[in-house]
């Protein structure tokens, strides 16, 4: 079973337009949520984080994503896109956060391309 | 940084051949992992270790082992290659301590073609 949907395998925003990249979870209690971002050729970096307290959450880049309960999203958006926006985005969950292992499950990714 | 290296960065082999995949860390986290990228599958666990010698299977370990004798060197071995292995392999770890809760960092891959 996909623990992680992310909508939308493509994302086309002009530069200066709303970046909106949608992330959904299935899992029976609250995981931990992350949102990564591989720019070409390279690895993946942390872009933010949910775990506990402000379900707003913001990260670098001018990104942020919001963790609602009741819809098991976690959406990353950014007001302004940027042509350096352009890159691949992964959402991503813990779901057993009681164990140690830290295990993570992937969504299959979103590329956003960002148009002058 | 994590201080993360993969070696090698690039290879290509031909099915049948054994290949070993290296990923070293200089900061002696315990939990270090395996991953493979495809397109359209985001990123799958082949295997991971909690410690030395202590290792356990992800989703996709099937064709893979992999071993861990000191904490900085975790390897991961195609016994036999086969073309349904060439991807792109990540090795990451994972930072201790309640502010990196969970929080994984990334090495820059290396790219396996097996033709």
């Amino acid at each position: 079973a996909q623990s992680v949907t992310q909508l939308g395998s493509h994302v086309s925003v002009s530069e200066g337009a709303l970046v909106l990249l949608r992330c959904n979870y299935s899992s029976s209690v609250p995981p931990y949520l992350f949102w990564y971002v591989q720019y070409p050729n390279q690895g993946l970096q942390l872009l933010l984080k949910y775990t506990t307290g402000a379900t707003l959450v913001k990260g670098i880049n001018g990104f942020e994503a919001e963790f609602k309960k009741s819809e098991t999203s976690f959406h990353l958006t950014k007001p302004s896109a940027h042509m350096s926006d352009a890159a691949e985005y992964f959402c991503a969950v813990t779901l057993d956060r009681g164990s140690t292992l830290g295990r993570l499950y992937f969504g299959r990714g979103t590329q956003l391309t960002v148009w002058p | 940084d994590a201080g993360i290296t993969q070696s090698p960065r690039h290879k290509v082999t031909e099915t049948g051949t054994p290949v070993t995949l290296r990923c070293h860390q200089t900061e002696n986290h315990r939990y270090m992992y395996w991953y493979r990228q495809d397109p359209g599958h985001g990123l799958r666990l082949i295997h991971y270790s909690y410690g030395v010698k202590d290792t356990d299977k992800g989703e996709v370990s099937d064709g893979y082992s992999v071993s861990r004798s000191k904490t900085e060197d975790f390897l991961l071995t195609l016994e036999s290659a086969t073309s349904s292995q060439t991807s792109v392999y990540f090795c990451a770890i994972r930072v201790g301590g309640t502010e990196f809760l969970y929080e994984q960092f990334f090495g820059p891959g290396t790219r396996l073609t097996v033709l």
